[in-house]
């Protein structure tokens, strides 16, 4: 059981360029989430996911996709990075008990300089 | 519209002493109040939690008090010690609902020996 997995740990990427971070668990999870943290504004939800096929913009979603093809992965694209996505991204997973979710486990992170 | 407003941002104490670390939040519709803990480098961990039905939560050293007229929750550490320095962030939501956790913007504790 890794729980959470987020790779990779460390991206550079120049202005403009686009990837995708990964995130995946083994949990059997139904809720998955994205977050960036920048220093001074603690964790702000960029996009979630309640279950497979289904996604929800959080608060800072501009200039990030994601999709849930399947339970375990939620990958995170940036579609043309720029110096202001530059951050540490968690991805998260959580589940459900009688329609009540439960905490969150978070993956360890992957720290993202865009020059 | 910051949803959880968390204080202090920094806090020192010493070993032993009884760090307390505040928050507060708006939407009257939030029924799960998780505090998580974070070491340099690595992603946050659950730490404790609390629901509105509940005005106290004791779970080791640590301690979630819960006002619910005044829309407030703090953390107590009890006995604090210097692995215990990390950065703490509350968060709320209606767990009940399909809805995700909304962060306080962090408070770096250091207990000094």
């Amino acid at each position: 059981n890794a729980g959470v997995t987020q790779t990779p740990k460390f991206q550079v990427l120049k202005t403009g360029q686009s990837m995708t971070l990964q995130c995946a668990q083994d949990m059997n999870h139904e809720y998955m989430s994205w977050y960036r943290q920048d220093p001074g504004m603690g964790l702000r939800l960029i996009h979630y996911s309640v279950g497979a096929g289904i996604t929800d913009q959080g608060e800072v979603p501009n200039g990030y996709n994601v999709s849930r093809s399947t339970t375990e992965d939620f990958p995170l694209r940036l579609l043309s990075a720029a110096p202001s996505q530059t951050s540490v991204y968690f991805c998260a997973s959580s589940y459900k008990v009688a329609g009540v979710f439960y905490g969150y486990t978070f993956g360890s992170g992957t720290r993202l300089t865009v020059v | 519209q910051q949803q959880v407003k968390q204080s202090p941002q920094s806090l020192i104490v010493q070993k032993g002493g009884i760090p307390i670390i505040n928050c507060a939040y708006e939407n009257t519709a939030f029924d799960y109040f998780p505090w998580y803990q974070q070491f340099p480098g690595k992603g946050p961990a659950l730490l404790i939690a609390i629901r509105p039905d509940v005005s106290e939560k004791k779970e080791g050293r640590f301690t979630i008090s819960f006002n619910k007229s005044a829309k407030q929750f703090s953390l107590h550490i009890m006995d604090s010690q210097p692995g215990d320095s990390a950065t703490y962030f509350c968060a709320a939501s209606r767990n009940s609902g399909n809805t995700p956790l909304v962060f306080g913007k962090g408070t770096r504790l250091s207990v000094i020996a």
